[in-house]
């Protein structure tokens, strides 16, 4: 049982837009920043987003992430199907004193 | 660009310990404004914090793991590592280190870069 609940699975067709949630509470999304990663079949997790809407270097600008209260979403317009790949939330608990990930949701590019 | 190589212990016993060390390219880990961690995935599941410490030594562990966790930084040899202790085929998992940012004034963390990972099986 994951402190970061994420709906198990998404899916979209390549051009759409799709967008995965991440809802937590007032001890972790609520106080920090939330950051998202990105793992590639057989790869080692990337980060993605990062203090809820920074994009790193060489992140496509069609990913995009927010947060409200103690939800975050990542958004993924103009899908690709090398978009196709496992997604985590992730942000930092207060009352745990420890980072904490979301279960993931496996992104489907029909 | 930073880089992080794990070492590959491989197959690990029951109720013995489990050694892992990170290799930082670059001669990165000894910078005041780095912290560096460990995640693990066990096969077909998600990602678990389990450790952070910081270029001094000071350190953060996974409260579930803390009683079995040690870890430490050799800066000298751009090299941190992990000894986890006791373990059981549930300590099986994908290990990985990654450079931790904190920006603590903003609430903010994450990590980035990764290692490729290293599998680690718990068997007998």
């Amino acid at each position: 049982q994951s402190v970061l609940t994420q709906p198990p699975s998404a899916s979209g067709t390549p051009g759409q837009r799709v967008t995965v949630s991440c809802s937590g509470s007032s001890s972790n999304i609520g106080s920090n920043t939330v950051n998202w990663y990105q793992q590639l079949p057989g790869t080692a997790p990337k980060l993605l987003i990062y203090s809820d809407i920074h994009r790193p270097s060489g992140v496509p600008d069609r990913f995009s992430g927010s947060k409200s209260g103690t939800s975050a979403s990542l958004a993924i317009s103009g899908l690709q199907s090398e978009d196709e790949a496992d997604y985590y939330c992730a942000t930092w608990d207060d009352s745990l004193n420890g980072q904490v990930f979301g279960g993931g949701t496996k992104l489907t590019v029909l | 660009q930073v880089q992080l190589q794990e070492s590959v212990p491989g197959l690990v016993k029951p109720s013995e310990t489990l050694s892992l060390t990170c290799t930082v390219s670059s001669g990165s880990i000894s910078r005041s404004s780095y912290s560096w961690g460990w995640i693990r995935q066990p096969p077909g599941k998600g990602l678990e914090w389990i450790g952070t410490i910081s270029y001094s030594g000071s350190t953060q562990y996974n409260p579930s793991l803390r009683s079995r966790l040690t870890m430490s930084v050799d800066a000298s040899n751009d090299q941190f590592s992990l000894r986890l202790r006791s373990v059981t085929a549930a300590d099986t998992a994908v290990y990985y280190c990654a450079r931790h940012w904190r920006v603590a004034a903003a609430g903010s963390s994450w990590f980035d870069p990764w290692g490729q990972g290293t599998l680690v099986t718990v068997s007998s």
